[in-house]
């Protein structure tokens, strides 16, 4: 069963501030997706990273892939009220397309 | 093009009865999985259906089970209703390649 560890669970912060969340597991993945989700709403899809080591910059936001595609972090730069939300890390198994696998999520809460 | 929509939107059953949940992929997508999302934890893949057969199962008893009919659309239904059943309950389809899933906004089931 491939498990994925997202931490912290809970980020309180002031405007402005910089976070990182991370996602570690002892699995490999084909993929992995950083979603974000509102409450009462499903998860909206951030990014895909691919290749181990790799690297994509959406805005404020930057992703990075593992080099042995086994962990993921996402950093956000000046975070502001609007970044409040739950962010969660998925993993795709092998080549296997959807199935995935989730952590347990980041609420993230900016204060103005 | 229209997204992921699932029906209804909320609903409350009662421990032991049986329970169908909808859900419309979006157009020209031909793969759909369904999650469990259990309050403040990340979403639990159940299964997922490609040109209406199962193609995955998470670790979820026989009582879930599902269709996808030859538009793509599908549903969960689930018997035998427990009160840990209670979660929101997420469609997502894709056109089987990494990072293509759309979630819907998901049914808010509750087992009184």
């Amino acid at each position: 069963t491939q498990l994925l560890e997202q931490s912290p669970q809970f980020l309180s912060i002031q405007e402005g501030e910089n976070l990182t969340v991370y996602c570690n597991s002892s699995s490999v993945f084909s993929s992995l997706q950083w979603y974000r989700q509102e409450p009462g709403e499903g998860p909206v899809l951030l990014v895909t990273v691919v290749t181990g080591g790799e690297v994509k910059k959406l805005k404020r936001l930057t992703f990075q892939f593992g080099d042995a595609r086994k962990d993921s972090s996402l950093h956000i730069t000046a975070a502001q009220p609007g970044d409040t939300g739950l962010y969660l890390c998925a993993g795709a198994p092998g080549t296997s397309y959807g199935k995935l696998t989730f952590g347990q999520g980041t609420i993230l809460t900016v204060h103005p | 093009e229209t997204g992921v929509t699932q029906s209804p939107t909320h609903l409350i059953k009662t421990r032991g009865q049986q329970v169908t949940l909808r859900c419309s992929s979006q157009s020209g997508h031909n793969t759909v999985s369904w999650y469990q999302q259990a309050l403040g934890q990340g979403p639990q893949f159940i299964f997922q259906y490609y040109r209406e057969e199962e193609n995955g199962r998470g670790n979820f008893p026989p009582r879930f089970s599902g269709l996808q009919f030859p538009n793509y659309s599908s549903e969960l239904n689930v018997n035998a209703l427990e009160l840990d059943d209670s979660a929101l309950y997420l469609c997502a389809s894709s056109l089987a390649k990494p990072g293509a899933e759309t979630f819907g906004s998901g049914t808010r089931l509750t087992v009184v």
